[in-house]
């Protein structure tokens, strides 16, 4: 069966500072990938998408990056956290190619910029 | 805009009860349509899809879709004081975009 980890759990960071996130799948291949923001009280906003290795498409322009080093593996990066970076980051996997895109998701990176 | 609106509650039932959650959107050429349960402080879990009109059971769930009306809906079925959540309807509007409703919360009082 298909597992989806994300670390850390939580996280506490000051303005300005770096950020990485993890995300990695396990018992699948080359899975589309994705990362989401939930805002206290808010609905998912779709970050990132990955179809396959060093293949990023982004959704909202910001100061987060992403890359897929791996197949299985999906990074959420940023040089300079803002406050309104803050919230719930959620990765999530789909098998790739056509089909329905049924989203699975992890168990989510709580970020609070301070 | 594409969008995937939710009353956002909080809706509450008895136990025993149906929950009844509702979800429209607005791109007409969607062809997937998902509900997620989402605990406080959790990350989301597929509860159900459904990909054609009319009904879906799976247990106590179950889904209708009406594409003409564009217009989804999650039916829980005995409602437990464990289903009280909040409940997302999520939409696939074409390839990788899955836009997702802010969500229903639920409340089932014992």
């Amino acid at each position: 069966s298909q597992t989806i980890h994300q670390w850390p759990a939580t996280l506490v960071q000051p303005v300005g500072s770096p950020l990485s996130l993890e995300c990695t799948v396990e018992g699948t291949s080359n899975p589309n990938l994705y990362w989401y923001r939930q805002a206290a009280g808010r609905g998912l906003q779709l970050l990132f998408y990955s179809v396959g290795i060093g293949q990023i498409s982004s959704e909202v322009p910001q100061n987060l990056s992403a890359s897929r080093p791996q197949d299985r593996q999906f990074i959420l990066s940023s040089k300079k956290l803002l406050l309104s970076d803050s919230g719930f980051y959620l990765c999530a996997w789909s098998v790739g190619g056509a089909g329905p895109d049924t989203q699975y998701f992890g168990p989510g990176t709580r970020l609070t910029v301070l | 805009q594409k969008e995937v609106e939710q009353n956002s509650g909080p809706l509450s039932v008895p136990e025993g009860a149906i929950a009844s959650l509702n979800c429209t959107y607005s791109d007409r050429g969607s062809q997937s349509f998902f509900w997620y349960r989402q605990y406080s402080g959790k990350s989301p879990e597929l509860i159900m899809s459904i990909y054609s009109n009319g009904d879906k059971e799976d247990g106590r769930f179950t889904a209708q879709l009406n594409k003409a009306s564009q217009y989804v809906s999650l039916l829980i079925r005995d409602s437990q004081p464990s289903d009280s959540a909040t409940y997302l309807c999520a939409v696939n509007t074409g390839g990788f975009k899955t836009i997702f409703g802010a969500g229903t919360r639920l409340f089932v009082k014992a």
